[in-house]
């Protein structure tokens, strides 16, 4: 089946830590993304990247980092700069606006952050 | 720029219909419509593209009015299992496939 997957779905930080969200998807999708929600809050973009070896900041990048080596995985980073980490990542790609007009993205089940 | 949805929430009774709006005050290339369950991840329900073009489920219509730019969702003769938040997600071409999202509008569908 193919699909998007996020490890792990919980996790729990100490301030002061670098945590690591995993991201991987078997769609062949192109591009891929990451989001943060807050309790009661829509969706905030946080990187994204249409391409492997290439990625764009989002609208919350400050204390985030990823990267793009594969095409099936796009890591995220939350770094001891984020100041209020705990949130829900969602992970989401898509087929890439060069391969598809229709765009829509598909979510991974997200993973959920605490700084203890 | 984050475009703005109304009702903020809505309670339905079983069968019955509503609308969910979606405004924003850039020209817009598409804008995607998304439900979300309480704790799982968004689920794709709707892209309306800027020219009339539109994929989606085929329970689920939407309109796109380029002039005003804005998008309505109508939830018809609702079921129990439509009940969750619902988001919006812009785009616009110059940002590339980059959505900016509503801020959701929560809908309860009672028996």
């Amino acid at each position: 089946d193919g699909g998007i997957t996020q490890s792990p779905k919980y996790l729990f930080r100490k301030e002061g830590q670098n945590v690591t969200l995993s991201c991987e998807q078997n769609l062949n999708h192109d591009a891929m993304y990451w989001y943060r929600q807050d309790p009661g809050q829509g969706l905030r973009l946080i990187y994204y990247s249409q391409i492997v070896n290439d990625f764009q900041k989002g609208d919350i990048a400050e204390g985030y980092s990823v990267s793009r080596e594969k095409k099936e995985s796009f890591p995220l980073t939350v770094t001891s700069a984020q100041k209020n980490p705990t949130a829900f990542y969602l992970c989401a790609s898509s087929i890439g606006p060069k391969r598809s007009s229709y765009n829509e993205q598909f979510f991974g089940p997200g993973t959920r952050l605490t700084v203890l | 720029q984050q475009p703005v949805q109304s009702p903020q929430a809505v309670i339905l009774r079983e069968g019955e219909d509503a609308v969910i709006n979606c405004s924003s005050s850039k020209a817009l290339y598409s804008v995607h419509w998304y439900r979300q369950k309480h704790g799982e991840a968004p689920v794709f329900l709707m892209i309306l593209l800027k020219g009339g073009e539109q994929k989606g489920h085929e329970k689920i219509s939407a309109s796109f009015n380029e002039k005003k730019q804005q998008s309505s969702l109508y939830l018809t003769a609702s079921q129990l299992s439509y009940s969750g938040t619902y988001f919006c997600g812009t785009e616009k071409r110059a940002a590339g496939n980059k959505l900016t999202f509503g801020g959701g509008t929560r809908v309860l569908v009672k028996p």
